[in-house]
């Protein structure tokens, strides 16, 4: 089976750094996403990590540790506009092509002022 | 402009009625998925689709039924079986290989009256 476990919520100050932890049991995957939904809107992607280590895109890095089981999104110099609900998500192999990601509850990160 | 559509943007069920949810795309995707949202969850996989003709049920695919007609065009049926249908809605789409990003529309609100 697969699971993915991430904080329900987490609250941050505008202009802080914020890491939200995803860790997962599952036997085996392709690599690690991370999407991002604002309230009534649609996942939007924001990126991935086939390979273990840091990727880095503008203001957010992920991070994959397969040994560790574990992930994370970090979002520096926050501001409002990154208030939303952050989702990772695995996909799991298959021989026949894309199989459908398997997301986690969601991460709820409200940026204050 | 390439994207992913889905209409309508609210919809209203009334008991025993079946409802269909459109949803469209023009990015050449052969994979299309449908996911479920309940306030504070995450995304629940209903069905997916690799190849026209063709669709697997995912882990909560009773009480749906799906088409896959056309490589465009992916709707999702409602039926009167779903008890309990009061959810957010959500279509994707990717390429079957080699990229992982999934592409969502933006959604409908499906409520019963």
């Amino acid at each position: 089976g697969q699971s993915l476990e991430q904080p329900s919520e987490v609250t941050a100050v505008e202009g802080a750094i914020v890491q939200i932890n995803c860790t997962y049991q599952t036997s085996g995957f392709y690599g690690l996403s991370w999407y991002q939904q604002h309230d009534g809107g649609a996942p939007t992607f924001l990126s991935y990590n086939a390979l273990d280590g840091l990727e880095e895109t503008g203001r957010f890095s992920s991070f994959l540790s397969r040994s560790d089981s574990y992930g994370y999104l970090l979002l520096q110099e926050l501001q409002m506009k990154d208030s939303a609900s952050y989702f990772c998500a695995v996909r799991l192999p298959s021989n026949s092509g894309n199989t459908p990601l398997v997301f986690g509850k969601g991460t709820r990160l409200s940026v204050i002022a | 402009d390439g994207g992913i559509t889905q209409s309508p943007k609210y919809l209203f069920r009334k008991e025993g009625q079946n409802v269909t949810l459109s949803c469209e795309q023009n990015l050449n995707h052969d994979a299309m998925y449908w996911y479920r949202q309940d306030p504070g969850q995450g995304l629940r996989l209903i069905y997916y689709s690799q190849i026209v003709n063709d669709f697997q049920k995912g882990d909560i695919a009773e009480g749906y039924s799906v088409s896959r007609e056309k490589k465009e065009s992916f709707p999702l049926t409602v039926t009167s079986a779903q008890k309990n249908p009061t959810a957010f809605y959500l279509c994707a789409s990717s390429m079957l290989r080699g990229e992982e990003t999934q592409y969502f529309g933006p959604g409908t609100r499906l409520l019963v009256l």
